[in-house]
């Protein structure tokens, strides 16, 4: 079974600032790679995906993320927050030729201060 | 847009009923799933569907059970339920060969 490692359970960031969100997978098979965004009390939403082609992926709501094989990494970056992005982020990674399970991270609970 | 809907937003239980939690997808996809959601421990897979009548297990199947009988509903069933059956529960359909996951918006369950 895959592996999936967010590093930060919590991430408070000044409004206007930058942030990063760092994700870890164990696989060293070819994976697809996902951000999901879960707002309070509602389901997730896909934020980007990587499947193939170029590493570096933009999303909704100006969130990028930028696959990294040799470091099995898929971090999600924005360069300016807005109080609005106050939510749990969710990366999920599935293997190429296994279908469409997901296996997810714990989560990152991203709060912007005002 | 694709809808998922699930059954109930929010549900309380005793300890030892059997309870269903419904989902439904209006987009004909193929694939439908069911996690649980725990603080700390991210989504974690119980069941999932590739077609009617059609179950695999996931990661935690242990005290669940699943019903499809049409393509556009997902059952999840808990036998006889448990105090640390108490969590979020969330459904997920997608089409056959797409990786993204479309959700529900989950059902919060408390079991007493």
């Amino acid at each position: 079974a895959q592996s999936v490692t967010q590093l930060d359970s919590q991430v408070p960031v000044f409004e206007e600032a930058p942030v990063e969100l760092r994700c870890n997978y164990s696989s060293s098979v070819s994976v697809y790679l996902f951000w999901y965004v879960q707002y309070p009390n509602q389901g997730l939403q896909l934020l980007l995906k990587y499947l193939s082609g170029s590493t570096l992926v933009k999303g909704i709501n100006g969130f990028e993320a930028e696959f990294n094989k040799s470091q099995t990494s898929f971090h999600l970056r924005k360069p300016s927050v807005h109080i609005s992005d106050t939510a749990e982020y969710f990366c999920a990674v599935s293997v190429v030729g296994t279908g469409n399970q997901f296996y997810f991270g714990t989560g990152t609970s991203l709060t912007v201060i005002p | 847009d694709v809808k998922v809907t699930q059954s109930s937003r929010y549900l309380v239980k005793r300890t030892g009923e059997k309870v269903f939690l419904e989902c439904v997808q209006d987009m004909d996809h193929e694939n439908m799933f069911w996690y649980r959601q725990d603080p700390g421990l991210g989504l974690r897979l119980i069941y999932f569907s590739y077609d009617v009548k059609m179950k695999e297990k996931g990661d935690i199947p242990e005290g669940y059970s699943v019903s499809r009988e049409k393509k556009e509903r997902f059952s999840l069933i808990l036998e006889s339920a448990s105090t640390n059956q108490t969590s979020m529960y969330l459904c997920a359909s997608s089409w056959q060969g797409s990786y993204e996951q479309y959700f529900g918006p989950g059902t919060r369950l408390t079991v007493t």
